[in-house]
C-alpha cells in the first residue's frame, strides 16, 4: 500500500496561488492519485485524479513528475472558502481501490 | 450528478441503543460503498467495505457484531451501530463508487452523520 506523506498545515493569503506536495514514494504501476478537500463536518469532496504528467480542471491542477514518486495539487488564486483540508490519497487495485486517508493538510487562506 | 446522501444527518441516543444509518447513491448505481469513521481533529479511518449482496469486508480493529453493515440494493447501504456506547460517538460518512468499478472511478462521499450517545 503507498503511503502518501503532506505538510500537516499550510497559510496562504486570499488571491494567492497555493501549491501542495504530496510524496508517495511506493506507488505501483496502475495506481491513481487523487485529491480530496473536506470543509468541517461535512464529506470529502472529489478535487481530482491523475494518472502522469498534468491534469487540469475548472478547480485546480495536479503535477505528477514522471517517477510518479510525489504529486503537486496546485489551487489558483485561493479565496476565504478555500480554508479546508486536503487529502492526498493513491488508489490501488490491490486494495481494491479502496481509500486510504492520511491526516491530510490544513489549508488556512487568511485574507 | 454522483450525489450520496446520508440519513439522519445527525442523530442522538442513549448508551445502549441501536442507531441505523443510510447511504444512498441518489442517481447512480453502487455494488461497492464503502464507510468510515471520523473523530474530531482527526483524519478519516475505513471501516468496513459493502458489497451489494453479499458480506460486508471488515477492517482490522473493527467489530463485525458492532457494526452491522447490509448492502441490499444497488443505491443502499445501512450501518447500524448496535448496543451504541459514548465512545461511539463520531461522524461516519460513506462513500459510494459508480458503476463499472474501474479503478480510475472516482468515490463519491455522503455528507456524514454525527452520531451522539449519551
Amino acid at each position: 500500500l503507498a503511503k502518501t506523506t503532506q505538510p500537516i498545515s499550510m497559510d496562504s493569503y486570499e488571491g494567492q496561488e497555493v501549491n501542495i506536495t504530496c510524496s508517495h514514494n511506493n506507488i505501483a504501476t496502475n495506481d491513481y492519485i487523487t485529491w480530496y478537500q473536506q470543509f468541517p463536518s461535512q464529506g470529502p469532496r472529489f478535487i481530482i485524479q491523475g494518472y502522469k504528467t498534468k491534469v487540469t480542471n475548472e478547480v485546480a491542477s495536479l503535477f505528477i513528475p514522471a517517477d510518479r514518486k510525489s504529486s503537486t495539487l496546485s489551487l489558483p488564486r485561493v479565496s476565504l472558502s478555500d480554508t479546508a483540508v486536503y487529502y492526498c490519497l493513491v488508489k490501488s487495485r490491490n486494495q481494491g481501490g479502496k481509500l486510504i486517508f492520511g491526516q491530510g493538510t490544513e489549508l488556512s487562506v487568511k485574507p | 450528478g454522483a450525489v450520496v446522501s446520508q440519513h439522519p444527518s445527525w442523530v442522538i441516543c442513549k448508551s445502549g441503543t441501536s442507531v441505523k444509518i443510510e447511504c444512498r447513491s441518489l442517481d447512480f448505481q453502487a455494488t461497492t460503498m464503502f464507510w468510515y469513521r471520523q473523530f474530531p481533529k482527526q483524519s478519516l479511518m475505513l471501516m468496513a467495505t459493502s458489497n451489494e449482496g453479499s458480506k460486508a469486508t471488515y477492517e482490522q480493529g473493527v467489530e463485525k457484531d458492532k457494526f452491522l453493515i447490509n448492502h441490499a440494493s444497488l443505491t443502499l447501504s445501512t450501518l447500524t451501530v448496535t448496543s451504541a456506547h459514548p465512545e461511539d460517538s463520531s461522524f461516519y460518512i460513506c462513500s459510494a463508487r459508480p458503476l463499472p468499478q474501474a479503478l480510475q472511478e472516482t468515490q463519491y462521499f455522503g455528507p456524514g452523520t454525527r452520531l451522539l450517545v449519551l
